[in-house]
């Protein structure tokens, strides 16, 4: 079945620096990805829909400039979280439909935990 | 405001009981709805998709039962085991290529 790889699982990193998170489709294309947040004891929000070769498509309340999204290819997108603050920490996740019906089910990385120190 | 909701939040049961969890979501023109495990720091895995169209969908154990005028699902657990201990998500898509929205979860407990 169609499998969707997110990477790294876990980072740590300081106050005021970037990280990247790539999220790519292993056996499929996908036009579409989407990124996903989730708080402790929360829902999953969604961020942004990332659309191969054309820009991102942000939800209300989420920085486009803090939260870039690149989807160069069919089978990559990256999120970056720049300039991470301590409420940035949360668990990041991706997702891409494995065709393009909407019948078919949206697969889901293993997500990324983010800390901020 | 489309929204999803999961009830209870958290369900503890003994190994071998059928038990039932809740979705409920606004606004009745779906496209489909999903239902999903999450283990504790992981991803999602996907269970069970039920197309607009459809009434419920079954694998294994797990049957999946949609009532769009109701707007509400349920996801049937039989005879439960101890590995079925996990956060149960319903999500619902209502519009076409479009993303899912949601619930808060069941967090359910299957004690040997």
């Amino acid at each position: 079945g169609a499998v969707v790889s997110q990477h790294p699982s876990r980072v740590i990193c300081k106050s005021g620096t970037s990280v990247k998170i790539e999220c790519r489709s292993l056996d499929f294309q996908a036009t579409t990805m989407f990124w996903y947040r989730q708080f402790p004891k929360q829902s999953l929000m969604l961020m942004a829909t990332s659309n191969e070769g054309s820009k991102a498509t942000y939800e209300q309340g989420v920085e486009k400039d803090k939260f870039l999204i690149n989807h160069a290819s069919l089978t990559l997108s990256t999120l970056t979280v720049t300039s991470a603050h301590p409420e940035d920490s949360s668990f990041y996740i991706c997702s891409a439909r494995g065709e393009s019906s909407y019948n078919s089910p949206l697969h889901f990385g293993n997500g990324t935990r983010l800390t901020v120190t | 405001k489309q929204e999803v909701t999961q009830i209870p939040a958290a369900l503890s049961v003994p190994e071998g009981e059928n038990l039932v969890l809740n979705c409920s979501f606004t606004d009745s023109a779906i496209y489909n709805l999903q239902w999903f495990r999450q283990d504790p720091g992981k991803g999602l895995t996907s269970l069970l998709l039920i197309q607009s169209s459809q009434r419920e969908q079954t694998s294994g154990r797990l049957n999946a039962s949609l009532d769009k005028s109701s707007g509400r699902s349920t996801l049937y657990i039989a005879a439960s085991q101890p590995g079925d201990s996990a956060t149960y998500l319903c999500a619902v898509e209502w519009r076409s290529q479009g993303n899912l929205i949601f619930g808060k979860g069941t967090k359910l407990s299957v004690k040997p």
